[in-house]
Parts: structure tokens; sequence; C-alpha cells
């Protein structure tokens, strides 16, 4: 079965600290992705990777970082976390470069206070 | 640009009745469209989708039509369950990119 786990459902960090969100997908799928989720909002990507060490911009990078040295693992880092960054986060991934369905992980709800 | 419009809720329904959550894209070429559905407390799960124009997704009672002429991908129901209460995301994939594009989602609260 199909899985994608995030390292945290929920998370508490103080402003100014060095924030990392893990994503683990166990179906080697070469893009990975994070987003997101906002009230009202939907999701906007933040970054996204085709394949190891290799990443893009999404819509909202700024404030955000990531790493991808093994195909399965995606991070997410928050350099110097700020209370505009509380929000829910999503990891997916997906077989194909392009037009083929996104796995999604349960989320990691992150408050900066 | 390419973006997704879909209807804002929340949309409060009784149980067994019909359901249409109306969803509109703007796109060049020709996108792959999803539905996501989000249950509470969950990440999003893919509902059903559609690679081209005519094609019928379908998934647990629901449908939607990919409507290149109105550009359109409408989610539709018979008869909802208390069970379908959820965030239901409309969505598109262009051809050249990789990333999905999200409409801002459509929260059903269904009632017995």
């Amino acid at each position: 079965d199909v899985k994608v786990t995030q390292s945290s459902r929920y998370l508490v960090k103080r402003t100014g600290e060095k924030v990392f969100l893990e994503c683990v997908q166990d179906m080697d799928h070469e893009n990975m992705f994070w987003y997101r989720q906002d009230p009202g909002l939907g999701l906007r990507l933040i970054y996204f990777s085709y394949d190891v060490k290799m990443k893009e911009k999404g819509d909202i990078p700024e404030g955000y970082s990531v790493s991808r040295e093994k195909k399965e693992r995606f991070s997410l880092i928050l350099e110097s976390a700020s209370t505009n960054q509380t929000s829910m986060y999503l990891c997916a991934s997906s077989r194909r470069r392009s037009t083929d369905t996104q796995y999604f992980g349960p989320g990691t709800r992150l408050t900066v206070l | 640009g390419n973006s997704v419009t879909q209807m804002e809720g929340p949309v409060t329904l009784s149980e067994e009745a019909f359901l249409t959550i109306n969803c509109t894209y703007t796109a060049t070429g020709y996108p792959s469209l999803f539905w996501y559905v989000q249950y509470p407390g969950e990440g999003l799960q893919l509902l059903l989708k559609a690679t081209k124009a005519d094609d019928k997704g379908s998934n647990k009672g629901f449908e939607a039509t990919y409507r290149k002429e109105t550009t359109s991908f409408h989610l539709e129901k018979g008869s909802v369950q208390v069970s379908d209460s959820a965030v239901y995301f409309c969505a598109f994939q262009g051809q050249a990119g990789t990333a999905l594009i999200f409409g801002k989602g459509t929260t059903l609260s269904v009632s017995s």
C-alpha cells in the first residue's frame, strides 16, 4: 500500500528556531512536494523535487529551504521560524514528472509562538 | 495564469441529498483534473481524476466529467452520507508541470 509519512503530527516551536520537517515515502517515487495549507487559501506549493539533490521553488518559497539527499526522503527546513509560518504542512509524492496522482502524508500542524 | 476556482463553502446537506460542488479552471493546454478529499485530521486522498476531455472520473458514488468546452470539472454525488463530511479540493496538473494547482477547498457537512 502506498505510504507517505511525516515525522510529526503536531509541532510547537519558538520564533527564531530552526525547524526540520521530514517526509518519507516508500513507493520509489521520483517526485516529492511540500505544500502548506491555510484556511481560505487552500494548498500552496512551497518546493518540489523531481530527483535526488534536485529542487525547484514553488509559489511561496520565501523563508523555507529543502533537502533531498535520498530518493525516499524530502526535508523542509524553516531557517528561522516566524509566527506567520504557523500552518499545516503537507508532503506529497508521485511516480512521474507530470500528470500523475500525488499521494499525501497526514500533515504536520506547526505552531510558532 | 493557471488557476482553479471552486465554490465556496461551507455546504450543509441532509443525508441522502444531492451534492454538486462546482469547479472551473483556467489553463493552457490540456491539463489533468483531480478531486481530492480531506477527512478531519487526515491528509488529502485522491477521490477521482480525469486526464482528457469528456473523461468521467468516479469513485465511492462521486462523479465528475472533464468538460473542455466549459473548462469545468464539477463534483456530484446522488445521495450523500454523514461519512462524506470532509473538505473537497479541486486541482489540476498541466502537461508541462509537475505540481498540482489547487482550489481553496469546499467544506461539506452532512447531517443525519
